[in-house]
């Protein structure tokens, strides 16, 4: 079954430290992966997506295939990162969301 | 444009109550989705909707039920309301899928059933 998982509930760093959120996908096809973040009080909104390899506010995500991965990165945390973060994968049309990890970047 | 509009914000119900959540985009997007929030569990597709007239069920349907008679509005109907489905509603739409398929969400709609 198609599924993404992320692993860690929640994820403490100190501020200029580096983070890693990880998530793990099964899926047949060629995936299409996102990463979505909701801040406090604010609407859910898209992050990045692993086709265009972009950068959003310092952060990256690698999609591995051979590993079925697609962890979010960033060489140095801020406290404004602070969020919930969600991994997504598309499944023609539907798109299912990972279990979300709580990223807390202290001062 | 207001974009994904949800309503009511919050609500509690009784137990074995129904109800309504309503759900509009101004955005003429194809793709509209309902899910829900629980503490740990992350985000869970209830159903979905690729067009006005289609809809098709998620991850969790069971005891709700939608319709998509035109393609700006989406509800979600809870029939004989549980405990179970307290949550964080969220509807989202978008204007197709893959590269293309950024999701836009409505701010969230908190129901309580006791």
């Amino acid at each position: 079954a198609q599924r993404v998982t992320q692993p860690e509930k929640l994820l403490s760093v100190f501020k200029g430290a580096p983070v890693e959120l990880k998530c793990n996908y099964s899926y047949s096809g060629s995936p299409e992966l996102f990463w979505y973040v909701q801040y406090s009080r604010q609407r859910l909104q898209l992050l990045l997506r692993h086709i265009s390899r972009e950068s959003i506010k310092g952060f990256t995500a690698d999609l591995n295939k051979g590993e079925t991965s697609f962890h979010l990165k960033k060489p140095f945390a801020q406290e404004e990162d602070s969020a919930m973060y969600y991994c997504a994968l598309d499944r023609r049309g539907k798109l299912i969301f990972g279990q979300g990890t709580e990223l807390s970047v202290k001062p | 444009n207001a974009g994904v509009t949800q309503t009511p914000k919050f609500r509690i119900l009784k137990i074995g109550q129904s109800m309504t959540l309503q759900c509009t985009q101004d955005m003429n997007h194809n793709y509209m989705y309902w899910y829900r929030q629980d503490p740990g569990m992350g985000l869970k597709l209830i159903y979905y909707s690729v067009g006005a007239g289609i809809t098709d069920k998620g991850e969790v349907p069971n005891g709700y039920n939608v319709s998509r008679s035109t393609t700006e509005d989406f509800p979600l109907r809870l029939e004989l309301a549980a405990p179970s489905q307290t949550s964080v509603y969220f509807c989202a739409s978008r204007t197709g899928t893959g590269r293309t398929g950024e999701l836009f969400f409505g701010e969230g709609s908190r129901l309580t059933v006791l």
